[in-house]
């Protein structure tokens, strides 16, 4: 069964600051890993999608990557700003199932 | 376009009463999804459906129901409420399935508490 795990669990930092997000899955068979953003009393926005045959996917200032491998992604944050603070969610679909897998997520917070 | 729109935001129910959860889009997709979130742990899905009267069971179906009768709402039912069963409810649509590669849109939520 697939597992999705994030690591921290809580993240604060400074504004300005560049800042790695982990992801870790431990079926390494997916089809593609998505980042989502969740802000307090909202749903997800999605983020980054990056496809099994792809390394990585940028978007501004969020660079994603993705090393199918060792089961792993990292999101990273430039410029973090106190606007980036929210809960930041890793899900995978597995290449042979056919549904999300969510992390637990990871909440920053970046201090002005 | 409002997108994914639940309601309501809010409420607490007793044990045993019975409530439906409302979920519209107005993006006409085809795919829709329900998941309870609970504290520091992910998303589970609970149901989904990929059409007009077309329904399947996710990982954590049980003591609820769905029901599909149009491509815009997909209502959730709780029918006998548990106190497991306080979380908060997340509604989602896409435009394609999940092996699509088009990303799910949420709605903001129903908070629920089961007293």
């Amino acid at each position: 069964k697939q597992e999705v795990t994030q690591i921290p669990a809580a993240l604060s930092v400074p504004e300005g600051e560049n800042l790695v997000l982990n992801c870790s899955f431990t079926d390494s068979a997916i089809y593609n890993l998505q980042w989502f953003r969740q802000d307090p009393g909202k749903g997800l926005t999605s983020l980054l999608l990056i496809q099994s045959s792809q390394r990585e996917q940028t978007s501004g200032r969020l660079n994603a990557s993705l090393d199918k491998s060792s089961g792993r992604s990292t999101l990273y944050i430039a410029a973090s700003q106190p606007g980036d603070s929210a809960t930041y969610l890793c899900a995978v679909i597995g290449e042979y199932g056919n549904k999300l897998v969510f992390g637990a997520g990871t909440i920053l917070r970046v201090k002005s | 376009n409002a997108g994914v729109t639940q309601t309501p935001k809010f409420r607490i129910l007793k044990i045993g009463q019975s409530m439906t959860l409302q979920c519209t889009q107005d993006m006409n997709h085809n795919y829709m999804y329900w998941y309870r979130q609970d504290p520091g742990m992910g998303l589970k899905l609970i149901y989904y459906s990929v059409g007009a009267g077309i329904t399947d069971k996710g990982e954590v179906p049980n003591g609820y129901n769905v029901s599909r009768s149009t491509t815009e709402d997909f209502p959730l039912r709780l029918e006998l409420a548990a106190p497991s069963q306080t979380s908060v409810y997340f509604c989602a649509s896409s435009y394609g399935g999940d092996r699509s590669n088009q990303p799910q849109h949420f709605g903001d939520g129903t908070r629920l508490s089961i007293l």
